[in-house]
């Protein structure tokens, strides 16, 4: 059955580094979408992309972060300096049609421990 | 905004009993909702997903109800097993994003 797959499984880093998230969503899928939850907390929304550009973004999403999908397969989130409160896991998801419509689909995660 | 609460927190149940997961959620002006089930450490799975205009969706010993009108859902659980142990997370849209509850963990005694 197909998946969404995301690298690394856990990532520790400095506060300060650069990281990146890669994500490769479902093949035929259309929509895309990083989610982070912070320990014990509610799984929130960052951003949605589609067609090449960002469609939606939270305010969590702020200049610190950026999403790329540099060819067919791969989604990836940067976070450009980090900070402590960065560290959650962070989660892609990936829809065939436009959320409203249809299933999203998640991955296992990507857990990022910012030191 | 959106704001989803899940009702309990956390339910321990012996094997085989029958059990209801309730989601309430602020805004009714939802395109769908859907229930995951969460691993510790683990990513998302879906379990179901009803549409606005429909009233539940059933998948094997899980069935989901959806009343849009009064902000409510629930996820009856049919002859449960310890396998079931899980967090279950219900999560609506309003076409632009999902709004997550905190969900319901829930341990099923063998």
């Amino acid at each position: 059955e197909p998946e969404v797959t995301q690298t690394p499984s856990h990532q520790v880093t400095q506060m300060g580094q650069e990281v990146i998230l890669r994500c490769v969503p479902i093949s035929n899928h259309l929509y895309f979408y990083w989610y982070r939850q912070i320990l014990g907390q509610k799984v929130e929304f960052l951003v949605s992309f589609y067609n090449n550009e960002i469609s939606e973004k939270s305010e969590i999403f702020d200049d610190q972060f950026s999403v790329e999908r540099p060819d067919g397969s791969n989604f990836t989130l940067k976070i450009r300096s980090t900070k402590l409160e960065d560290s959650a896991m962070y989660f892609c998801a990936s829809g065939l049609t436009l959320l409203g419509a249809g299933e999203l689909f998640f991955g296992e995660g990507s857990r990022l421990t910012v030191l | 905004k959106q704001e989803v609460t899940q009702i309990p927190a956390a339910l321990s149940v012996p094997e085989g009993e029958n059990l209801v997961l309730n989601c309430s959620f602020t805004d009714s002006a939802i395109y769908n909702l859907q229930w995951f089930r969460q691993d510790p450490g683990k990513g998302l799975t879906s379990l179901l997903l009803i549409q606005s205009s429909q009233r539940e969706q059933t998948s094997g010993r899980l069935n989901a109800s959806l009343d849009k009108s009064s902000g409510r859902s629930t996820l009856y659980i049919a002859a449960s097993q310890p396998g079931d142990s899980a967090t279950y997370l219900c999560a609506v849209t309003n076409g632009n994003q999902f709004y997550f509850g905190t969900g319901t963990s829930l341990t099923v005694i063998p």
